[in-house]
């Protein structure tokens, strides 16, 4: 079955250090995009990439970085230049721009600082 | 950029229907959605609307009206399963953003017995 997996589904960061999120998707999507969920605050984008090897800032870019060197993976590193990471990132992929195609999401990383 | 606006709660009885409104201002406009998102888990796609009108799909349909930058959700003969959040999704211009979703706040669903 195609799908989009996100992994891990919990993480936990200490102050100051970088962490990797997981997104892999098997359905031949084009696009791929990282969302930030924050309770009241709906689903911010962080960033988006409409093909391989090329990927753009969203609204709340700062403090995060991709890359998309397979069609299939589009990683997300929390930075230390983050001041508040704690939220629930959302990964979704899509073909861009087919009408009424919207999104595949994966399941979420609820990721902590502690 | 874009603004989009939805009731922050919204309560029901089982059996009613309730109507979930969204209203959006935006540069470009490619389509508007609706997901539903359960606590803790990824939105699920509801409904999609590009040109005005109504779009019906068994209890939920949409509608919506380009000119006033407005759009509903009205869920029929509700369940307690429908309690839920409730996000209105508009599609940018592929200039502005990828044709990216730019989605509203959420509507939170509490649906009583």
């Amino acid at each position: 079955d195609g799908g989009i997996t996100q992994s891990p589904k919990y993480l936990f960061r200490k102050e100051g250090q970088n962490v990797t999120l997981s997104c892999e998707q098997n359905l031949n999507h084009d696009a791929m995009y990282w969302y930030r969920q924050d309770p009241g605050q709906g689903l911010r984008l962080i960033y988006y990439s409409q093909i391989v090897n090329d990927f753009q800032k969203g609204d709340i870019a700062e403090g995060y970085s991709v890359s998309r060197e397979k069609k299939e993976s589009f990683p997300l590193t929390v930075t230390s230049a983050q001041k508040n990471p704690t939220a629930f990132y959302l990964c979704a992929s899509s073909i861009p721009g087919e009408a009424g195609y919207g999104y595949t999401f994966g399941s979420g990383t609820r990721l902590t600082v502690v | 950029g874009q603004n989009i606006d939805q009731p922050t709660e919204m309560t029901a009885t089982e059996g009613a229907i309730v109507q979930i409104n969204c209203t959006y201002q935006t540069s470009g406009f490619n389509g508007l959605f609706w997901y539903q998102q359960h606590a803790g888990e990824a939105p699920t796609f509801l409904s999609y609307n590009v040109l005005d009108g109504l779009e019906e799909k068994g209890r939920f349909s949409s509608f919506l009206s380009r000119s006033k930058g407005y759009s509903y959700l009205l869920l029929k003969e509700l369940q307690m399963k429908d309690s839920a959040s409730y996000l209105c999704a508009v599609r940018d211009s592929y200039s502005n953003s990828g044709y990216a979703l730019n989605f509203g706040k959420g509507t939170s669903l509490l649906v009583t017995p």
